[in-house]
């Protein structure tokens, strides 16, 4: 199993540009997500999704777009980026049992940095 | 305010001590609590989960949670150097899978 799986690891934008943030998982997992890393603030949640064709809001989710057409794909994508988005970006994918939480699975992280 | 609070750190320890990571929360409604580990430069691995109040051990690691004073601990005995990266605490209500994280403590354990 590769688990968790990002695209790309580093990425430089300028403001206004738009991007797609890949992330693919292969255990079959119902729950995916999205935060963000700033330095100080821990991880934010920005969109999830709990099965394909279910997506919703997290704490941070202006300026971010999602869908979720198969199990194992979750793309976020930026619209406008701008300079507040740069940030590391994190996938992450678990289990969902009816309500309660399992491990949690991330990626290895996607650096943005907008100019 | 945020709603999971952890002292930033640079916290430095010589190998072999007994370090003490601690988080506080506000949220009454979390029912679960996780600890993750983060390298530099890398995505965050999952440490310890436990459910409710109580202790839960694991080798070198022991991580405690008093729901009545909303207060999460993380124990390393034996600190090596491996440990030295950053710790993430987080809590999590019976509603799914969001989980709010605190902004980390960075850990760094000398030879």
């Amino acid at each position: 199993n590769a688990g968790v799986t990002q695209t790309p690891k580093f990425q430089v934008l300028k403001t206004g540009q738009s991007m797609t943030l890949q992330c693919a998982q292969d255990m079959n997992h119902e729950y995916m997500s999205w935060y963000r890393q700033d330095p100080g603030m821990g991880l934010r949640l920005i969109h999830y999704s709990v099965g394909a064709g279910i997506t919703d809001q997290g704490e941070v989710p202006n300026g971010y777009n999602v869908s979720r057409s198969t199990t194992e794909d979750f793309p976020l994508r930026l619209l406008s980026a701008a300079p507040s988005q740069t940030s590391v970006y994190f996938c992450a994918s678990s289990s969902y049992l009816g309500g309660l939480a399992d491990t949690q699975y991330f990626g290895p992280g996607t650096r943005l940095t907008v100019l | 305010q945020k709603e999971v609070e952890q002292d930033p750190g640079p916290l430095s320890v010589p190998e072999g001590a007994i370090v003490s990571l601690n988080c506080t929360y506000s949220n009454s409604a979390f029912q679960y609590f996780m600890w993750y580990r983060q390298y530099s430069r890398k995505g965050p691995e999952l440490l310890m989960y436990t459910y409710s109040s109580g202790n839960k051990e694991d080798g070198r690691f022991t991580a405690q949670v008093d729901k009545s004073s909303k207060y999460i601990s993380l124990f390393i005995r034996d600190s090596q150097p491996s440990d030295s990266a950053t710790y993430l605490c987080a809590g999590g209500g019976n509603a799914g899978n969001m989980l709010t994280f605190g902004g980390g403590t960075r850990l760094m354990v000398k030879p």
